[in-house]
């Protein structure tokens, strides 16, 4: 059973406007959460985390947000550039299990120019 | 070289060949993995190597054999594989602290499309 979910397999967005990648998981003792970004051929890249003692995390443009009694992030992106377009995954992963992360399956963000 | 590095980036081989992956890591780290991607799945964990110490094997298929030599590289060697295992397979590094539960966060490699006719 899947314990990381990404509902929607793609998004659309205008440039300039506000992206937001959703996840949720079913496992409530994951405390570590990330996102990653992958472009066609090439391997996911790390873009940002947030562990569970925390409710919102920022890094310039890219903003992740954790709702732990809804079982719930979401990344935020803003403004969005089209360089922005990739695969998003969100990870999880539970302090007890050390190196084991669970992935979601992936949304697709076109960011139209 | 920087990252995480795999070879063959694609590899096409029968059901009866056997072939090897390899991945190298330039990051330092001491503990690698290798992970599976088919369509539309997630992520999987296949192998974990911990301090050159294989952790975790998520119950993979013996035609898939990884090998740890030293931190730095990882091998997936493969044999009599099946049309259903063609998929990208990626490795990983990160750093993980002795003793510590916490999993830190994992650099990927660019991956290796495996396509097995």
């Amino acid at each position: 059973d899947q314990q990381v979910k990404q509902n929607s397999p793609s998004l659309s967005v205008q440039e300039g406007r506000i992206s937001i990648l959703n996840c949720d998981y079913t496992n409530s003792m994951f405390d570590y959460f990330l996102w990653y970004k992958k472009y066609p051929a090439e391997g996911p890249t790390f873009l940002i985390s947030i562990s569970s003692i925390k409710d919102k995390n920022e890094d310039g443009r890219f903003t992740v947000f954790l709702n732990k009694s809804a079982k719930h992030l979401s990344l935020h992106i803003v403004p969005s550039q089209p360089g922005d377009s990739a695969v998003y995954f969100c990870a999880a992963s539970a302090s007890n299990t050390g190196n084991q992360f669970y992935f979601g399956t992936g949304t697709s963000l076109t960011v139209i120019p | 070289e920087t990252g995480v590095t795999q070879t063959p980036r694609h590899l096409v081989m029968g059901m009866t060949n056997k072939k090897s992956l390899k991945c190298e890591q330039h990051l330092g780290h001491n503990a690698m993995y290798w992970y599976k991607q088919s369509a539309k799945k997630p992520l999987e964990l296949m192998f974990v190597y911990n301090f050159k110490e294989q952790t975790e094997n998520n119950s993979v298929p013996s035609r898939f054999s990884p090998e740890c030599p030293n931190s730095s590289h990882l091998f997936l060697h493969l044999h009599t594989l099946q049309p259903e295992d063609s998929a990208l397979y990626l490795c990983a590094s990160s750093q993980e602290l002795a003793g510590g539960p916490i999993a830190e966060t994992q650099y990927f490699g660019p991956g290796t499309r495996l396509l097995v006719l």
